[in-house]
């Protein structure tokens, strides 16, 4: 089944313990891109991947870190979690985000909580 | 996003139709979307319109662009309980997709 996987689901953790969330996708898609969700302000991009190795900053990438070592893993990175990257988290994928089709595929989000 | 304006809630009874509003900013934009995104779930494209464009339809759902006004809306005809959702209007400048905030769409027996 097509899917793009996010690990973990739901996650409590405290100022300044490093954490990763995982995203992977099964789809053999070059394009991956991080989103968090807040209240009232829809969806913000954090990070973005155009293909293997090629990573670039979105609208609000203070305080996170990407890597794209191979084509289906995505990572977000928090060095020192703050609690106002609390937020839900969303990776997505697309084949041709390129020619614009816009069609993007959405894991089903983690939930982050920092105390 | 800033360029892409919702409004946050919609309440419809169940068999009349629902009418999602959005406007946006950026008069290149080559794409504009709607999104759905259930309870739990992350999001999913519904149906999307090249700016080009004045109508999409789409069995229930019919997309209109007035590019003038910069205003884009999502009718969906006999709403259903199962369209109780957020739905999120999106815009592509040079492929990089921009959201706005969501409205809630809740149906009422």
């Amino acid at each position: 089944e097509a899917q793009v996987t996010q690990n973990p689901r739901y996650l409590i953790t405290v100022t300044g313990k490093k954490l990763t969330v995982t995203c992977s996708q099964n789809m053999n898609h070059e394009y991956m891109s991080w989103y968090r969700q807040d209240p009232g302000l829809g969806l913000r991009q954090i990070y973005y991947s155009m293909n293997v190795e090629v990573t670039d900053k979105g609208d609000v990438p203070e305080g996170y870190k990407v890597s794209r070592k191979e084509k289906r893993n995505f990572p977000l990175i928090l060095e020192s979690p703050s609690p106002n990257q609390t937020s839900l988290y969303f990776c997505a994928s697309s084949p041709r985000l390129a020619v614009h089709t816009g069609e993007l595929f959405f894991g089903e989000g983690s939930r982050l909580t920092v105390l | 996003g800033e360029d892409v304006e919702q409004s946050l809630f919609l309440s419809v009874r169940e068999g009349d139709s629902s009418v999602i509003n959005c406007t946006y900013t950026d008069s290149s934009s080559t794409y504009l979307y709607w999104y759905k995104q259930e309870p739990g779930a992350g999001l999913q494209l519904l149906t999307y319109i090249f700016s080009n464009m004045d109508m999409k339809q789409d069995q229930r759902l019919t997309v209109l662009l007035n590019k003038k006004d910069k205003h884009l809306s999502l009718r969906i005809a006999d709403t259903q309980t199962g369209d109780s959702a957020i739905y999120f209007c999106a815009e592509s400048i040079l492929g990089k997709l921009s959201f706005g905030a969501g409205t809630t769409v809740t149906v009422r027996a």
